[in-house]
């Protein structure tokens, strides 16, 4: 039973850029939720899609966008990059939006900003 | 504003020496309180979920509990591959967003 799998496993970009980074969820799963997560930190809540659409979203500015695909897998893009985008980013899959079903984690893609 | 604080930040154990992480909230409209591990380089690993003040949940040597306010997360007898970061996050009544602390590095010496 595949887990859910990012792509790529690191990035290395420079300030200005533009960035798409890609996630697969679990078998069985159809909601995806995006973190940010800094070092030392706990992650972050960018923003949640289902049935193709963004359901939720946290406090991050409009240079983060995402979509989700007719086979659950989505993509997060990063507009005019910021040194401070430097993150691991987190995908996490679960059944159903509500949040009452446990999220399962990818193991990220480490963006770094030079 | 809602928020998550887990203490120690770093906890540092020798082999069969049992403690606790301790999360604590202040959020209205609890949903669900989740522990995770996450380990160097990957990402966070689903441990439990607790839903209601009572309630506990037991994994090989974890056990979870959560009240009103805070979870704790007890670990008996610890082995060095429990050492590992320590998460907890809280769902709300307001969809699916997991609101996370800042987490508890927990080393496990032999």
């Amino acid at each position: 039973d595949a887990g859910v799998t990012q792509s790529p496993t690191h990035l290395i970009k420079t300030r200005g850029q533009q960035v798409t980074l890609r996630c697969s969820p679990k078998s069985g799963h159809d909601t995806v939720s995006w973190y940010q997560q800094a070092l030392g930190q706990g992650p972050q809540f960018i923003f949640q899609y289902y049935e193709e659409e963004e359901r939720q979203r946290g406090n991050f500015p409009d240079r983060f966008s995402g979509h989700q695909f007719p086979n659950y897998s989505s993509e997060l893009n990063v507009n005019a990059l910021l040194l401070g985008d430097s993150a691991l980013y987190l995908c996490a899959s679960s059944l159903g939006p509500g949040g009452n079903q446990p999220q399962h984690f990818g193991d990220g893609t480490r963006l770094s900003i030079l | 504003e809602d928020q998550v604080t887990q203490s120690p930040e770093a906890l540092r154990l020798q082999e069969g020496e049992s403690s606790s992480l301790n999360c604590s909230y202040t959020v209205s409209g609890l949903r669900g309180l989740f522990w995770y591990r996450q380990d160097p380089g990957k990402g966070p690993e689903f441990l439990f979920t607790l839903y209601s003040a009572g309630e506990e949940k037991e994994k090989e040597r974890l056990k979870a509990t959560l009240t009103k306010k805070e979870s704790f997360l007890y670990i008996t007898a610890p082995k060095p591959e429990d050492s590992a970061t320590y998460l907890c996050a809280v769902n709300l009544n307001q969809g699916g967003k997991l609101i996370f602390g800042q987490g508890t590095e927990l080393s496990v010496k032999p």
